[in-house]
């Protein structure tokens, strides 16, 4: 299994800039989210979603969207980009609400976004 | 705003040496979290706990409910074991997600 799969690695933006941050498991977790990571803060939830076609904002969603078509699939989507927007980006998954013993959060790689 | 405290902020230490990475939290939690973040970005869960004691490998996690706090161990300590480790904990009544993260703590390791 690949596990949760994130694409791209890196990516340079200009200011206005739009693009696209892919995320897709094979674990068919029900329980996906987007994180972002600056230096020396703690991970920060933007979005998250519950299962196929139900998403939500998290702490700091401003400046995203995502979608959520399929089980597999949590793309999030920047249209403006910004400079504030100058982070690591991470997608995670799980299958289910992190509540229980043994639940566990699966990490993708992290996008390594600049906004110039 | 709930927090999440981690000390120490970095930890440089000898192979061999025993590692402590503390954790405090501040109100009730459902469960924490450790998670380990590689020197190249990846970041891997490592335990989950919602009471007592942890072991897997070399890593120990434990955690007292009454003092709102956890520790992560890490025994007969290797250079790849240079690492930033995370603590995040599941605030009673959360969201989907629920997690608060700490700030984590940079751990180097010395031949």
């Amino acid at each position: 299994n690949a596990g949760v799969t994130q694409t791209p690695k890196f990516r340079i933006l200009k200011i206005g800039q739009s693009m696209t941050l892919q995320c897709t498991q094979d674990m068919n977790h029900n329980y996906m989210y987007w994180y972002r990571q600056d230096p020396g803060m703690g991970l920060k939830l933007i979005y998250y979603s519950v299962g196929a076609g139900i998403t939500d904002k998290g702490e700091v969603p401003n400046g995203y969207n995502v979608s959520r078509s399929t089980t597999e699939d949590f793309p999030l989507r920047l249209e403006l980009a910004a400079p504030s927007q100058t982070s690591v980006y991470f997608c995670a998954s799980s299958f289910l609400q992190l509540a229980r013993e043994g639940e566990k959060l699966f990490f993708g790689s992290g996008t390594q976004l600049s906004v110039l | 705003k709930n927090e999440v405290e981690q000390s120490p902020q970095n930890l440089t230490a000898q192979e061999g040496e025993f590692i402590t990475i503390n954790c405090s939290y501040s109100v009730g939690i459902s469960a924490l979290h450790w998670l380990q973040q590689h020197p190249g970005g990846g970041i891997v869960s490592l335990f989950m706990l919602s009471s007592g004691k942890k072991k897997h490998g070399r890593l120990i996690a434990t955690i007292n409910i009454q003092e709102k706090h956890s520790s992560l161990h890490i025994t007969a300590s290797h250079p790849r074991d240079s690492a930033v480790y995370i603590c995040a904990v599941r605030y009673s009544g959360g969201g989907a997600d629920g997690l608060t993260f700490g700030k984590g703590t940079h751990l180097i390791i010395q031949p």
